[in-house]
């Protein structure tokens, strides 16, 4: 089973830095994905991490600690369209069933000027 | 490639009536997933197809769901006998995985379903 916990809401500056914890516990990890969703619209993928460390794309950067069970997602350089939700997801390996992904509660980031 | 497509948008219906629901992968992707998600939650796994099998059902999922993947290419779902607890946004997403180096692409989302029960 899976436990994926992340904070409810942050708010943050036009221009500054925002880190979005995400912890998880599960018996067969196979991957952790950040999805970026805009309200009423689908989730988008922003960052993928399997083996420790921090992988940076542009202004966003994710960094995965396995042993720790725990992530985060990194965004810089604040814009206001990066107010949305973020969403942490990990991968679960399933016995003969192949890979699924399960999802956090979402963090929900207001941009202010 | 013209991305996940999801018909219809939005559907409202009265509890007790039957609903399906359409999802067109992405072309050249094998694996299809169904997810719900209320306001403020995260999506909540329903079930999910490499190409025609239906390998994982949720344990959430009552005997009222059913869905399908006939051919390999579109899906189906069904909520028989609506109850307003179902009112939530539908998504569908899809993936690719080859077998050869298990590499297994991120999930591709649709624009969802949003399904009222009133």
């Amino acid at each position: 089973g899976q436990n994926i916990d992340q904070p409810t809401e942050m708010t943050a500056t036009e221009g500054a830095i925002v880190q979005i914890n995400c912890t998880y516990q599960t018996s067969g990890f196979n991957g952790l994905f950040w999805y970026q969703q805009h309200a009423g619209e689908a989730p988008t993928f922003l960052s993928y991490n399997v083996l420790d460390g921090l992988e940076e794309k542009g202004r966003f950067s994710s960094f995965l600690s396995r042993s720790k069970g725990y992530s985060y997602l990194l965004l810089k350089e604040l814009q206001m369209k990066d107010s949305a939700s973020y969403l942490c997801a990990v991968r679960e390996v399933i016995k003969a069933a192949g890979n699924k992904l399960t999802f956090g509660g979402g963090t929900r980031v207001l941009v202010k000027p | 490639d013209t991305g996940v497509s999801q018909d219809p948008r939005h559907k409202i219906t009265k509890r007790g009536q039957n609903v399906t629901f359409r999802c067109d992968p992405i072309s050249e992707h094998n694996r299809l997933y169904w997810y719900r998600q209320t306001l403020g939650q995260g999506p909540e796994f329903l079930t999910y197809f490499q190409n025609e099998a239906q390998l994982e059902k949720s344990r959430l999922l009552s005997d009222r769901f059913s869905a399908e993947r006939p051919k390999g290419s579109f899906s189906t779902l069904e909520i028989q006998r609506t109850e307003q607890g179902d009112s939530a946004m539908y998504l569908c997403a899809s993936s690719f995985r080859t077998t050869e180096s298990s590499y297994n692409s991120p999930l591709h989302f649709g624009n969802g379903t949003r399904l009222t029960v009133t």
